[in-house]
């Protein structure tokens, strides 16, 4: 079992579509859950950033993490054709090594 | 300002042959990572550097990789000996935090082809 699955999708919804991106992981050390994201040949932008447990909003974009359940999720509100990319998650262990462990990304499409 | 850089954009490579890679982070970063992304694959950790310590280099897939980072800035990914499989875009990335950090901010990669 790989430390974090991701459906690659590909995904598509009508522009102003309420979309919901998530992924799972197996290693309990992980504290630090992020949102990337990442458009054609451009390296990963971050979107979203949380701490251990909880929601963050920031404008369209929710990050949920539920710990419990080892699962995190990014919603998209209003999406637009602009929000078409790659979205990657993130994580890393509290202390410890300082590298992020990715999720392979989700393709999203959004038409107009 | 700017951001991280990374030369060269593209890269073909006959295999066996060495290669460079060359990654410039933005100023006063004191932490530099390098990650490989492969088509179908997530980003795959290589190695990270902070400040003088000794690098982690846990992620490099085998001594054929190497790297260096000179002065506390500029590094250099060093791949002896190129694979096919070695074909992937090699990103960098630096962070304004040493340990703990968990904003890192991404070059735009160099996409290197092993024929």
């Amino acid at each position: 079992q790989k430390e974090v699955e991701q459906d690659p999708g590909p995904l598509s919804v009508p522009e102003g579509a309420i979309v919901s991106l998530n992924c799972t992981y197996s290693n309990s050390a992980f504290q630090y859950f992020m949102w990337y994201r990442q458009y054609s040949r451009k390296g990963p932008e971050l979107l979203m950033y949380t701490y251990s447990s909880g929601n963050k909003e920031d404008g369209r974009f929710t990050a949920q993490v539920d710990k419990s359940s080892k699962y995190i999720s990014l919603f998209i509100r209003d999406s637009q054709p602009s929000d078409s990319a790659t979205y990657l998650c993130a994580m890393r262990a509290q202390g410890g090594s300082e590298k992020l462990v990715f999720g392979k990304g989700t393709k999203l499409t959004v038409n107009p | 300002g700017a951001g991280v850089s990374q030369s060269p954009s593209n890269k073909v490579t006959e295999k066996g042959k060495d290669v460079e890679l060359r990654c410039d982070p933005i100023s006063g970063h004191t932490a530099l990572y390098w990650y490989r992304q492969s088509l179908g694959q997530g980003l795959e950790f290589l190695i990270y550097f902070q400040g003088n310590s000794a690098p982690d280099k846990s992620g490099l897939p085998s001594d054929r990789f190497s790297a260096e980072r000179t002065g506390g800035s500029v590094s250099t990914l060093t791949i002896q000996r190129t694979q096919q499989e070695d074909s992937a875009v090699y990103l960098c990335a630096s962070s304004p935090r040493g340990r703990g950090a968990y904003e890192q901010y991404f070059g735009p990669g160099t996409r290197l082809t092993v024929t």
